[in-house]
């Protein structure tokens, strides 16, 4: 079945580290994407990419960096500079970006970043 | 910054009964879609309407979009216990190169 793994499901940050989420999709999509969610609210985008070596900053992308090396792959770190990592992390991707509008997306089921 | 908000916040119903929860949006859209989230899992998909549509089916989901008002629905008829969950609209930025998300209903369904 396709579909979007993302692990670890629960993650521990100490103070000074970086941490990476992995996000791996086998839907072939071109377009994938990270959002953070905080309790009670709605998704906020992070990063997003529109094809493989390419991706742009989204609303809150300070304190967190990406790489797209392959289709499949879209790994987020969340790096010391982020101070309040605390959140539900969620990587989703479409099979384009844009075009006539925005593409269903299809989700993970989370990380959830907590600091020790 | 957000384009769709939701309303209720929150709402609480008995199994049987029907559940609607709007959405309001700032500026034109292609399309719009509502997607659901059980705690603690990722959202799923539910319905995509497009911006020349007035209203969409599927199963038990019934969703209006009124682009005068900016402004659409979405009615479950007949709920059940597993409906429980956080229910989100989402539209397109200018461009349609970013999806913006509401903060959400959390529809609660009691057997």
């Amino acid at each position: 079945d396709g579909g979007i793994t993302q692990s670890p499901k629960y993650l521990f940050r100490k103070e000074g580290q970086n941490v990476t989420l992995s996000c791996e999709q086998n839907l072939n999509h071109d377009a994938m994407y990270w959002y953070r969610q905080d309790p009670g609210q709605g998704l906020r985008l992070i990063y997003y990419s529109q094809i493989v070596n390419d991706f742009q900053k989204g609303d809150i992308a300070e304190g967190y960096s990406v790489s797209r090396e392959k289709k499949e792959s879209f790994p987020l770190t969340v790096t010391s500079a982020q101070k309040n990592p605390t959140a539900f992390y969620l990587c989703a991707s479409s099979r384009v970006l844009g075009g006539t509008g925005n593409q269903p997306q299809h989700f993970g089921d989370g990380t959830r970043l907590s600091i020790l | 910054s957000q384009q769709g908000e939701e309303d209720p916040q929150a709402l609480s119903i008995q199994e049987g009964e029907n559940a609607t929860m709007n959405c309001s949006y700032k500026t034109s859209i292609n399309n719009l879609q509502w997607y659901r989230q059980n705690s603690g899992r990722g959202l799923v998909h539910l319905i995509l309407i497009r911006s020349n549509e007035r209203e969409k089916h599927s199963g038990r989901l019934r969703v209006t979009l009124d682009t005068s008002k900016k402004s659409s629905s979405l009615l479950i008829t007949a709920s059940r216990a597993a409906d429980t969950a956080s229910y989100f609209c989402a539209t397109a930025n200018t461009g349609g190169f970013k999806t913006i998300f509401g903060a959400g209903t959390r529809l609660f369904v009691k057997a």
